[in-house]
């Protein structure tokens, strides 16, 4: 079993629609959790970076961290075709030596 | 533009070669990051670097290696290339060990 899970679409939806994705993972150490977008052939950006549980807000996108269940979610309001690009969680433990573990991504694709 | 530079950005090298990928990090982060990118595998982390220092290791082949000068800027060595080593290979950076990670854009690596 891998420590992080993450279907891998595509999925596709249309515009102005919300959108979720969604990880779960294994390892109860992990305590940094992270969510990258990636477009095709470009190095992943950081969106949202929480820490523990909880939810954080950032424009249209909202984190969700569900610690009790090892579930998180991104969501993604009035989603728009600049949107589409692959999304990868990420989660890491709390010891500074703890790796960064990535999950394989999902592809979302935001149709006009 | 997250401030992480990589050079170069496509190689093109024979089986059996050595090659030398190179990352400068954003202004003032301390730890770099290597990960390795193919279809198959995602997004695999290879080691980080931490003023210098050697601080995780995570999937890097014997094959492999990397350093971080006192400058910070870091490089990471590959040698005896393998047809299975073509892959995008990212370089990230962090203010410190625990923070987040900022991408560069890749290089992308192609043995023949």
């Amino acid at each position: 079993q891998k420590e992080v899970e993450q279907d891998p679409g595509p999925l596709s939806v249309p515009e102005g629609a919300i959108v979720s994705l969604n990880c779960t993972y294994s390892n109860s150490a992990f305590q940094y959790f992270m969510w990258y977008r990636q477009y095709s052939r470009k190095g992943p950006e950081l969106l949202m970076y929480t820490y523990s549980s909880g939810n954080k807000e950032d424009g249209r996108f909202t984190a969700q961290v569900d610690k009790s269940s090892k579930y998180i979610s991104l969501f993604i309001r009035d989603s728009q075709p600049s949107d589409s690009a692959t999304y990868l969680c990420a989660m890491r433990g709390y010891s500074s030596a703890s790796k960064i573990i990535f999950g394989s991504g999902t592809r979302l694709s935001i149709r006009p | 533009d997250s401030g992480v530079t990589q050079t170069p950005k496509h190689l093109i090298t024979a089986t059996g070669q050595r090659v030398t990928l190179r990352c400068s990090p954003r202004s003032g982060d301390l730890s770099v990051y290597w990960y390795q990118q193919s279809l198959d595998q995602g997004l695999q982390f290879l080691i980080q670097y931490y003023n210098g220092e050697e601080r995780a290791k995570g999937n890097i082949l014997e094959r492999f290696s990397a350093q971080q000068f006192p400058d910070l800027h870091s490089e990471l060595n590959l040698s005896s290339l393998e047809l299975g080593d073509s892959a995008l290979y990212f370089c990230a950076s962090s203010e410190d060990r625990v923070a987040e990670q900022y991408f560069g854009p890749g290089t992308r690596l192609t043995v023949t």
